[in-house]
């Protein structure tokens, strides 16, 4: 079992629907859990943290983390064509590691 | 605007050529990192430097060889590199606690000829 888990997509949603995006990982004591966008041929950039149990919202971005479940997911309300890239889920695994290890990320397009 | 700033952009290199990689933040970060991406593959780790100390190396062939002259400066010196070493390759920081996310350098995009 890989220890951070996506399903590589793409994932296809009309624009304006609500795009889910998963992560499973393997380490219960993981503390610390990220999505980064990435666009074709860029960097990769942070667009959500989350550390609890529950959901933190930032804009259009929520983020769900379930740690019984090992379980992260990201909803995208509204999305738009903007939206449209890969989306790496990063998970702080080995217990108090400061190093992520990053999942295949899901490929994500958004047609009008 | 990235506040960690990678230089050059691009760069093409023959197979006996010697170039080198910089990467420069000002966030007062102690942990910084290079990783290697390859097209549609999440980006794998090299080496982790954490304050100005060699922390982590993956395993990484010696053609790479990685440089921290100062907490706000890491280089990646290249030599003997093979076609297949053509990739994105990013530099990335953090404060190096648990709690961190990682900020991303814009890359560089190196392709061996």
């Amino acid at each position: 079992q890989k220890e951070v888990e996506q399903n590589s997509g793409p994932l296809s949603v009309p624009e304006g629907a609500i795009a889910s995006l998963n992560c499973t990982y393997s380490d219960r004591v993981s503390q610390s859990f990220f999505w980064y966008r990435q666009y074709s041929g860029k960097s990769p950039e942070l667009i959500m943290s989350i550390y609890s149990n529950g959901d933190k919202e930032d804009g259009r971005f929520t983020a769900q983390l379930n740690k019984a479940s090992q379980y992260v997911s990201l909803l995208i309300r509204d999305s738009q064509p903007s939206d449209s890239a890969t989306y790496l889920c990063a998970v702080n695994i080995r217990g108090g590691s400061y190093i992520p290890t990053f999942g295949r990320g899901t490929s994500l397009i958004v047609h009008p | 605007d990235t506040e960690v700033t990678q230089t050059p952009k691009h760069l093409v290199m023959g197979m006996t050529n010697k170039k080198s990689l910089k990467c420069e933040q000002h966030m007062g970060h102690r942990a910084m990192y290079w990783y290697k991406q390859k097209a549609k593959k999440p980006p794998e780790l090299m080496f982790v430097y954490s304050y100005e100390k060699l922390s982590i190396n993956e395993s990484v062939p010696s053609r790479f060889s990685p440089e921290c002259p100062n907490s706000s400066l890491l280089n990646l010196h290249l030599h003997a590199l093979q076609p297949e070493d053509s990739a994105l390759y990013l530099c990335a920081s953090s404060q190096g606690q648990v709690l961190s996310p990682l900020h991303f350098g814009n890359g560089t995009r190196l392709t061996v000829t």
